[in-house]
């Protein structure tokens, strides 16, 4: 069963829109992680956050911010006044604590951001 | 500094070859894995390796060979690939495999073609 959803495919901006991308994930552990990675055209993944089970303060950095809410197991992730150099695929991750979830990291589908001039 | 550095970036093989793909970290990370990403696809999970040793292996077929020769490298060898096996291959790491060590950090890939 997938344990990650983002639904969104693709979403396409213009310059300086703000965009948010949805991830939904799925665990029965009380503990667990879940990230948000980066990945441009050139193909590294570039982690952006960490965020903790026990630890729902949303947070800000620069442009970007991320709302975490357990109460509908959502992680979300918005680009404020989006820029070209934000064109990418973003993935959405879980890990779990569980011993046999040990070092597996579950990605979500990943959604295309297109920011045009 | 957080780098994984990967090489080569770009391999073309035929299905008789025998090549290696290599990867190394120096940010003392215990942690170490393989993925496989098909295009338009999220990475898939092959191998990870905890303090040297193989800690999962995701079912892949006996013609990807991991191999971990310290805790800096990994290797991964490749023999009598098909053509689906044509993908991005990404090492990772990550300080450890549990708890909040988890995070891990990307190299750029390998892109294989398999002809």
């Amino acid at each position: 069963a997938q344990k990650v959803t983002q639904a969104q495919t693709e979403i396409s901006v213009v310059e300086k829109e703000d965009v948010t991308l949805d991830c939904v994930y799925e665990t029965r552990d009380t503990t667990y992680y879940l990230f948000w990675y980066k990945q441009p055209p050139s193909g590294e993944l570039v982690f952006l956050i960490r965020r903790n089970s026990f630890d729902e303060q949303n947070e800000i950095s620069g442009r970007y911010s991320w709302n975490f809410q357990k109460s509908t197991s959502s992680f979300n992730f918005t680009i404020t006044a989006s820029q070209v150099v934000d064109s990418a695929v973003y993935f959405c991750a879980l890990s779990e604590a569980a011993t046999d979830s040990w070092g597996k990291l579950q990605f979500g589908a990943g959604t295309q951001v297109v920011v045009t001039p | 500094d957080t780098e994984v550095t990967q090489t080569p970036k770009h391999l073309v093989m035929g299905m008789t070859n025998k090549k290696s793909l290599k990867c190394e970290q120096h940010m003392g990370h215990r942690a170490m894995y393989w993925y496989k990403q098909k295009a338009k696809k999220p990475p898939e999970l092959m191998f990870v390796y905890s303090y040297e040793k193989l800690s999962i292996n995701e079912s892949v077929p006996s013609r990807f060979s991991p191999e971990c020769p310290n805790s800096s490298l990994l290797n991964l060898h490749l023999h009598a690939l098909q053509p689906e096996d044509s993908a991005l291959y990404l090492c990772a790491s990550s300080r450890s495999t549990q708890g909040i060590w988890t995070e891990a950090f990307f190299g750029q890939g390998t892109r294989l073609t398999v002809v």
